[in-house]
């Protein structure tokens, strides 16, 4: 993943557009993803995870995809709406039971209306 | 309902002053965690702990301290040592077993 404390890559998307989020995780044993949604002033809040025997899953309007060969994440956002402009984090579990959590760096998305 | 608490929202803190920053959980998570946020940033690791009476510095713990003396409870300090202290921080803990983190609203600090 993007080292921390490098200011946040940005997305702008069209209302009703789809978007592609991406993550480069760093950890091959990484069993566990999860993605997380933080709106300005407030903490970040769960999404979506996956675990790393599964390469797609869906939520509402929301599906995340795991290419555990080149390490990457990514979140789509299906028909995005003004309410899905914040900062989008991916996070990775380095093995099951450890709860540290390594964060990646952050991506900025901004719904235009 | 269940959640994490952060206290207060928003603190003024003079320079050279001690400040605490409250943490709270009633989920009856074993672990908890302390990060800071600058503006336009990720997610740094100052803190954290994994069972009562434990901890373990993240990343930047320096002019940080914490305590674990109840479950429920992870208060962090910013001491007058930290040289930079004006920033949002969050609190998160989880339960054992890696179903990730439930997070704070998170406490915005500002040194004047």
């Amino acid at each position: 993943g993007e080292s921390v404390g490098l200011h946040l890559p940005t997305l702008s998307v069209q209302e009703g557009d789809n978007s592609i989020i991406n993550c480069a995780y760093s950890n091959s044993a990484s069993d566990y993803f999860i993605w997380y949604k933080q709106e300005s002033g407030k903490g970040p809040q769960f999404i979506i995870d996956i675990r790393s025997n599964m390469d797609k899953r869906q939520g509402q309007r929301v599906t995340v995809l795991l290419n555990k060969t080149v390490k990457h994440l990514s979140l789509q956002i299906a028909a995005t709406q003004p309410g899905d402009s914040a900062v989008y984090f991916c996070a990775e579990h380095p093995y099951f039971g450890n709860e540290k959590l390594t964060f990646g760096t952050g991506t900025r998305l901004t719904i235009i209306p | 309902d269940g959640g994490i608490t952060q206290s207060p929202k928003y603190l003024f803190r003079k320079e050279g002053q001690n400040v605490t920053l409250s943490c709270e959980q009633n989920l009856n998570h074993d672990a908890m965690y302390w990060y800071r946020q600058d503006p336009g940033q990720g997610l740094r690791l100052i803190y954290y702990s994994q069972i009562v009476n434990d901890f373990q510095k993240g990343d930047i713990a320096e002019g940080y301290s914490v305590s674990r003396e109840k479950k429920e409870s992870f208060p962090l300090t910013v001491t007058s040592a930290q040289k930079n202290p004006t920033a949002f921080y969050l609190c998160a803990s989880s339960i054992t077993g890696g179903n990730g983190y439930t997070f704070g609203s998170g406490t915005r600090l500002t040194v004047v």
